[in-house]
């Protein structure tokens, strides 16, 4: 149990598109999602924290009109990337948590904008 | 505020010898402590967490962690490691059992034969 997909596994895009990464729990209700960012050789850095239903909370320097997230339902939550460019590629990584509970992490989403 | 360091961005051993990694922590409430293993490419994987039970945690593949208050440490062991353990590991804290974690630089683990 406690399985989080996310969708898709790697993207390339052409800079200035959008690109939507969704995150799923897939056999539990997940009442918080976290999005984190991880560059080459680096460690996780958390983006932001959505509940489901309500506006994401972001961390400080992630700038929120280009990191859109949404956490429509208990089991799925997108992160768009807005107007891409070639610094935003990375590694893209969502985690779900119940109630009580560890995180679950996602496999990861590897962005390149070209 | 909460901070995880750990020693040793690369620590390598032998198959079959002790593996140790360190982690030392600061947070201004009682810490949720986490180890996860991550596979190129792929996610993050919990190997095993404290949260106020033993002191002594006994993880999945053989992997235990001690928390130390006094030492602020959560140093990860492992008795006899194997070739498959070769991968990044991550220390994280907590202010809670599902918030969001603070997470180490990582330490790049290489197991020679």
């Amino acid at each position: 149990g406690a399985v989080v997909s996310q969708h898709p596994s790697r993207v390339i895009c052409k800079s200035g598109t959008s690109v939507k990464i969704e995150c799923r729990s897939l056999d539990f209700q997940a009442t918080t999602m976290f999005w984190y960012r991880q560059f080459p050789k680096q460690s996780l850095m958390l983006m932001a924290t959505s509940n489901e239903g309500s506006k994401a909370t972001y961390e400080q320097g992630v700038e929120k009109d280009k990191f859109l997230i949404n956490h429509a339902s208990l089991t799925l939550s997108t992160l768009t990337v807005t107007s891409a460019h070639p610094e935003d590629s990375s590694f893209y990584i969502c985690s779900a948590s119940r109630s009580v509970g560890e995180q679950f992490f996602g496999p990861g989403t590897r962005l390149t904008v070209l | 505020a909460q901070s995880v360091t750990q020693l040793g961005s690369h620590v390598s051993v032998s198959e079959g010898a002790l593996v140790l990694l360190r982690c030392n922590y600061s947070s201004s409430v009682p810490p949720y402590l986490f180890w996860y293993v991550q596979y190129p490419n792929q996610g993050l994987q919990l190997l095993l967490k404290y949260t106020s039970a033993a002191t002594l945690v006994k993880g999945i593949n053989g992997f235990e962690a001690e928390f130390k208050k006094s030492e602020t440490s959560f140093h990860l062991t492992k008795p006899s490691a194997h070739m498959s353990d070769a991968a990044e590991y991550f220390c994280a804290v907590s202010g809670t059992n599902a918030g969001k974690s603070t997470f180490g630089d990582g330490t790049t683990l290489t197991v020679k034969p």
